[in-house]
């Protein structure tokens, strides 16, 4: 089993749409969780951090749920620019060491 | 935030031969982290670099064929050694500011 797993996608969406990924993870002791989004041929960058009381920023909300082990981005009101792959990343108990999931990804249309 | 300049930005090299990729950041940090990237997969470690002692590698990546170089708190090189089509992918360096990762742009490898 993989310590970050998520759907591959790829998410097909219109525009104004809400759409919902989810991140599951295996790793019980784990610290911290984010999102990042990496465009095509791009640098992954942050999006979120994930907070235990969950976090809303603008059209974007990221939850976690820590006795289910998944943490969850929810997109509102999708716009074109949306379209990447959204990273869910984990920081775990060795140190800094970040594990990432395998991506998911995002195409939204006109 | 943290800026990193990595290069090059793409190369395509010969079977056999090495690529040593460069990652420079604007700011002293402790420790930078060489990931790779296949073909839609995501981010591998392949080893962290601390500046003063010897990388750690993860499981699967050996010191013969990534050797890595930290010679100060800004600087780091990754060497694609003996390469083969295999070795294809793409090359992050990475660091942490806080909790927060920053990335250089990345390095496209094609082994032909």
């Amino acid at each position: 089993r993989k310590e970050v797993e998520q759907d591959p996608g790829p998410f097909n969406v219109p525009e104004g749409a809400t759409v919902a990924f989810n991140c599951t993870y295996s790793n019980s002791a784990s610290q911290s969780f984010f999102w990042y989004r990496q465009d095509c041929r791009k640098e992954p960058k942050l999006l979120m951090s994930v907070y235990s009381s969950g976090n809303e920023d603008g059209r974007f909300t990221a939850q976690l749920n820590r006795a289910s082990q998944y943490i969850s981005l929810l997109i509102r009101d999708s716009k074109l620019s949306d379209s990447a792959t959204y990273l869910c990343v984990v920081n775990g108990n060795a140190g800094n060491m970040l594990t990432f999931g395998g991506g998911t990804r995002l195409m939204v249309k006109p | 935030s943290a800026v990193i300049s990595q290069k090059p930005s793409r190369d395509i090299c010969q079977r056999g031969t090495s690529l040593t990729i460069q990652c420079q950041v604007d700011s002293q940090v402790t420790m930078m982290f060489w990931y790779r990237q296949q073909p839609g997969q995501s981010l591998t470690l392949i080893a962290t670099a601390n500046q003063g002692s010897e990388a750690t590698y993860e499981s699967g990546f050996v010191i013969d064929k990534f050797p890595i170089s930290r010679p100060n708190l800004t600087f780091s090189t990754l060497t694609v050694s003996n390469m083969s089509p295999e070795d294809s992918s793409i090359y992050l360096c990475s660091v942490l500011l806080g909790t927060e990762a920053f990335f250089g742009q990345g390095t496209r490898l094609t082994v032909v």
